[in-house]
């Protein structure tokens, strides 16, 4: 069975500083793609990032990026230069082949003025 | 605890008929959401609850949609008619407390042809 984890289930971060969250999953796919998901108080869900299991560079959007450990089945997610529009959930996501979709409990991220 | 439950997994119906997706949410918990995953669209919000009153349904897209939670431990989701076009992966989530932590259901995979 595929698994989810998000330990952090709140974190807070000064503006403008980095702040890391992590994600792990377990599986025994090899081909497989995962996801970061952006939930602000609005409730609407934004795709962060997205990252396929088969590349090994790790994805990039802006200032988000993420650290792929495939061996280690760890995801975490990094934000730089936060800003207060990054206070959400996120939510860690994996997704096989066979286009199902397995969501962690999600992080809360509070960016603190 | 049994998690989330969604029922059924797997619909495959035909155009113009009424499709009803059911959720079961964690017992305790006082928010229920409703989510669609496409991959054209990502995962949608379509509707949350409060205590079992529904708090924005603006993601609904249209007025074939409609959702009911009738207690604290049922939730329907009920598309009439389906078209095609609705073909999806529906996700329930629940969580206890506004912002916190939101466990996912296994969802329903629908199929309208």
């Amino acid at each position: 069975a595929q698994t989810v984890t998000q330990s952090q289930p709140e974190m807070s971060v000064q503006e403008a500083e980095t702040v890391t969250l992590s994600c792990t999953y377990d599986t025994s796919e090899s081909n497989y793609y995962l996801f970061w998901y952006k939930q602000p108080p609005s409730r609407q869900m934004i795709l962060v990032i997205r990252q396929e299991a088969y590349k090994q560079q790790n994805a990039t959007e802006n200032r988000f990026s993420v650290n792929f450990q495939k061996a280690a089945k760890s995801f975490s997610l990094k934000i730089s230069d936060s800003q207060l529009g990054d206070t959400a959930m996120y939510f860690c996501a994996f997704m096989k082949l066979e286009y199902q979709f397995y969501f962690g409990t999600g992080t809360s991220l509070t960016v603190i003025p | 605890d049994a998690g989330v439950i969604q029922s059924p997994r797997h619909e495959v119906t035909e155009m113009g008929q009424e499709v009803t997706l059911r959720c079961k949410p964690i017992s305790g918990h006082d928010y229920l959401f409703w989510y669609r995953q496409t991959m054209m669209r990502g995962l949608e919000l379509l509707i949350y609850f409060n205590n079992n009153v529904p708090i924005d349904d603006s993601g609904m897209p249209e007025d074939r949609f409609s959702a009911k939670m009738p207690n604290a431990s049922f939730s329907t989701l009920k598309i009439q008619p389906s078209e095609p076009r609705d073909s999806a992966v529906y996700f329930c989530a629940s969580s206890a407390g506004q912002y916190n932590e939101q466990f996912f259901g296994p969802g329903t995979r629908l199929t309208v042809l």
